[in-house]
């Protein structure tokens, strides 16, 4: 299985647009890159998948290079509420053995 | 509408035992995962369903087995409990078998074993 990268935490200040980077190298050809949110005590939450480009929704954006070879989530203007932890993930099509990694750790501070 | 629900919440359980733990999917949905997390980590895929069928299965021991049932809940079973059994187990739903199906996961069930 493919595997990602990502930081293992970050801090940012309310108001301010926050990037975490995730790194897959060995990305295939046929793998969707997914981001997921998790709060403390629960389970994740999906906030964006992409395959190429950039992908859109009403929470955050996903920024995707030609190569595939990395990825990019967006989260503009965070708050408080948005402190938790953020898993980038590979998944292929067919059957969802999905690999999260470690995640990132967000902070956000007043 | 309801999420994904699981049961229990929590248990606590000893070395050697046996446990079942219970899930119900999104009405609608036919896919069933499970994962474990331990403390710290990341979830870990333990197995996938569709159709009551066993679609995916991740590296863990023969002690670790499950079912989809016609309406599509899942049991997961672990026997012969061993202190690193101690997890939050998550069970997540999706339409379909498939990348481009989002999962949603359940609360989760915490399993000491002590």
């Amino acid at each position: 299985l493919a595997k990602t990268t990502q930081p293992i935490s970050m801090d940012s200040y309310e108001g301010q647009e926050v990037n975490i980077t995730c790194s897959h190298n060995n990305i295939a050809t046929n793998d969707y890159i997914t981001w997921y949110q998790q709060f403390p005590s629960q389970g994740p939450r999906f906030i964006i998948q992409g395959y190429k480009t950039k992908v859109t929704n009403e929470v955050a954006s996903l920024f995707i290079p030609a190569d595939r070879k990395s990825s990019t989530l967006s989260l503009p203007r965070v708050s408080l509420s948005d402190t938790a932890v953020y898993y980038c993930l590979l998944d292929s099509g067919g059957y969802q053995k999905v690999t999260f990694g470690t995640g990132t750790k967000l902070q956000v501070i007043p | 509408d309801a999420g994904v629900t699981q049961s229990p919440t929590h248990l606590i359980k000893t070395r050697g035992q046996q446990v079942t733990l219970r899930c119900s999917p999104i009405s609608g949905h036919k896919s069933v995962s499970w994962y474990q997390q331990v403390l710290g980590q990341g979830p870990q895929f333990i197995f996938q369903y569709y159709e009551k069928e066993e679609r995916g299965r991740g590296n863990f021991p023969d002690r670790f087995s499950a079912r989809q049932f016609p309406n599509y809940s899942s049991e997961l079973n672990v026997n012969a409990l061993l202190l690193g059994d101690s997890a939050l187990y998550l069970c997540a739903s999706s339409l379909a078998s498939g990348s481009i199906y989002e999962q949603y996961f359940g609360p989760g069930t915490r399993l000491t074993v002590t």
